[in-house]
């Protein structure tokens, strides 16, 4: 089945840097990467999501790229602010009718 | 409309004894899964179900987990003679079909909690 691995486990970032979260993927046939974020006691809501079609794709301050040779796709926030802080999780759907989570990033935005 | 629902939201329990937890999705959806979180950990897959049929069982930790949804609608997760490594956040979620592509909408989870 698929095996989704994702670095860092923890990352600190200063107010306004760039944050970037890395995902690796087994299964080739994966088509589908969501990025999931779930701040602290709250449940995990979708932020982005990209398809293997695509190579990039941006929503304001968040992008995701994908590489599907390489079988790695990364997470991409600028201008980081102290509600970015949270646990983020990247997936993949593999062949299987269900999505395979990463172990997730823990983000702390500093003032 | 009303996100998916879990209850109860914290449940503490005897090792030994059995516990159901209750997972009411998003109306209309016809894909619910279920997944477990540890403290600090990821998530990790223990069934899915497309309308009442469960496809895939594979994530299902041992045969002491039994999962079931009636009506398309809620589903029950049922863990028998619980032992302390139980202890978790069990999610659910659900999306309006089984395709990966369908963005999965979580409830608040279940805490348990075995002693």
């Amino acid at each position: 089945g698929e095996n989704v691995e994702q670095h860092p486990s923890t990352l600190s970032v200063q107010e306004g840097d760039s944050a970037v979260i890395k995902c690796t993927y087994s299964d080739s046939a994966s088509n589908y990467f969501p990025w999931y974020k779930q701040e602290l006691g709250k449940r995990p809501q979708l932020i982005i999501d990209i398809r293997s079609n695509v190579g990039e794709k941006k929503d304001q301050r968040i992008a995701v790229t994908l590489n599907k040779t390489a079988k790695h796709f990364s997470l991409h926030i600028t201008e980081t602010q102290p509600e970015d802080s949270a646990v983020y999780f990247c997936a993949a759907d593999g062949t299987a009718s269900k999505l395979t989570f990463g172990t997730g990033t823990r983000l702390q935005v500093t003032l | 409309g009303a996100g998916v629902s879990q209850s109860p939201s914290n449940k503490v329990t005897e090792k030994g004894k059995d516990v159901e937890l209750r997972c009411d999705p998003i109306s209309g959806h016809t894909a619910l899964y279920w997944y477990r979180q540890s403290l600090g950990q990821g998530l990790e897959f223990l069934i899915y179900f497309q309308g009442n049929s469960a496809p895939d069982k594979s994530g299902l930790p041992s045969d002491r987990f039994s999962a079931e949804r009636t009506g398309g609608s809620v589903s029950t997760l049922t863990i028998q003679r619980t032992q302390q490594e139980d202890s978790a956040v069990y999610l659910c979620a659900s999306s309006l079909v089984v395709m990966n592509s369908y963005e999965q909408y979580f409830g608040p989870g279940t805490r348990l909690t075995v002693t």
